[in-house]
Order: structure tokens, then C-alpha cells, then sequence
């Protein structure tokens, strides 16, 4: 089945730490992937995609992240995490050019 | 620059009442979408419109689930006779082009 998996529900990191989220997808051609954020009371907003070219994209808010076709993965990162990324991210692809498939969701906790 | 707008933001029902939610997308795209969110899980994709035509649906939007988007411009979503099971988040986007949602903030359904 076609499925966007995110292992980790929650995960904790020290403001300034750096941060990788971890995201798998099951398809079986290359999809377009996708990460977006929600924050509380607020709409989710897109972070970055990938498409097809570069495998190391960058997105808005100092967050990258690098699709590894051997891997059906693509993690987000950032290299020093502030207080204000707390937040819930959602990976997503997407393959048909019609809608998204979200994963679960990971949960960011920043400590101070 | 305004955003995805849905209304009412939060809807508190009896059970076999019927609710409908707004969405008004940014001006000029032309795509428009409904998702609905559960706790703990990611977005799960309901309906799908390009301009006024209904696209796609979703196997999990039964009979008592209708989307309209008259003329291209806003769209409602109506649920008949509400269960205690479609308490969740109804989102809305819009895109101009592939992959690129923009979601506005949510209406929250509770049926009692």
C-alpha cells in the first residue's frame, strides 16, 4: 500500500541542537515529497519539496532535507533548533499530481 | 495577501444534525482541496476540486458527506445526520499548481 511513514510520534532536542526528522515513504516509483509544519492554532505551511533533480532541498526557516531513493527516505534537518520550532511536522508525497498523502506526524518539543 | 479561509472555526453539534463548513480559497488558484484530521494523525485527503469540477473523492467521504464549489470560487462541505465519529478538524487548501498547498486554519467538529 502507498504510505507515508514518520517513526518517532515525539522528539525532544535542546534549543541549538541540531535536528533530523525521519520520514519513509512506500511507492513504487519516486513520488513528490513534501514537509510541511503546524503549529498550534495555526494552518500547516509548506517547508520545502523535492521534485526531481537536487537530492538536498532547502526550505524555508534554515530547515534541508535530502531524499535517498535506496532508502525510500526523505528526513528533514536543521542545524541549530530554535524554541520557536516547536511545532508538529508532516511529511507528505504525493502521486498522482492530485493530492497529498500525509504521515502521521512527529511532534517537536524544544528544550531551553 | 490573504490566506485560506474556513468558517465557523469550531462547530458543536448534536448527533443527527447537519453541519456545513466554508472554505474560501486565495483568489487565483484554481485547485482546491478538503482534508480531515484526526488526533494523532496526519491529514487524510477527502475531496478534490479543479474550478467548480469535483475531481476526486475519497473512499472514506460516504453518502452523508457533500462538497460543493459553485462558480470555482468558495466551497462548502456538508455533513448530514453527524455521528460521533466525524468529530475531527476539516481542513481546507488551495493550490496554484502541483504539490504546493496552502491550508487554512482548520474548522474543529464536535458532535455530541
Amino acid at each position: 500500500a502507498q504510505s507515508v511513514t514518520q517513526p518517532d510520534i515525539h522528539i525532544t532536542v535542546s534549543e541549538g541542537a541540531s535536528l533530523e526528522l525521519r520520514c519513509n515513504y512506500s511507492y513504487g516509483a519516486t513520488p513528490y515529497l513534501f514537509w510541511y509544519v503546524q503549529s498550534p492554532g495555526q494552518g500547516l505551511q509548506l517547508l520545502l519539496k523535492y521534485f526531481s533533480g537536487d537530492t538536498l532541498v532547502q526550505g524555508i526557516k534554515g530547515f534541508e532535507a535530502e531524499f535517498k531513493r535506496s532508502q525510500s527516505s526523505f528526513n528533514l534537518r536543521k542545524p541549530s533548533v530554535h524554541w520557536s520550532d516547536a511545532a508538529e511536522y508532516f511529511c507528505a508525497m504525493d502521486m498522482s499530481g492530485n493530492k497529498l498523502v500525509f504521515g502521521a506526524g512527529t511532534i517537536l518539543r524544544v528544550k531551553s | 495577501d490573504t490566506g485560506v479561509s474556513q468558517n465557523p472555526r469550531h462547530k458543536i453539534t448534536k448527533r443527527g444534525q447537519n453541519v456545513t463548513f466554508r472554505c474560501d480559497p486565495i483568489s487565483e488558484h484554481n485547485r482546491l482541496y478538503w482534508y480531515r484530521q484526526t488526533l494523532g494523525q496526519g491529514p487524510e485527503f477527502l475531496t478534490y476540486f479543479q474550478n467548480e469540477a469535483q475531481l476526486e473523492k475519497s473512499r472514506l467521504l460516504s453518502d452523508r458527506f457533500s462538497a460543493e464549489r459553485p462558480k470555482g470560487s468558495f466551497s462548502t462541505l456538508e455533513i448530514q445526520r453527524t455521528e460521533q465519529g466525524d468529530s475531527a478538524m476539516y481542513l481546507c487548501a488551495s493550490s496554484p499548481s502541483l504539490g504546493e498547498l496552502f491550508f487554512g486554519e482548520g474548522s474543529r467538529l464536535t458532535v455530541l
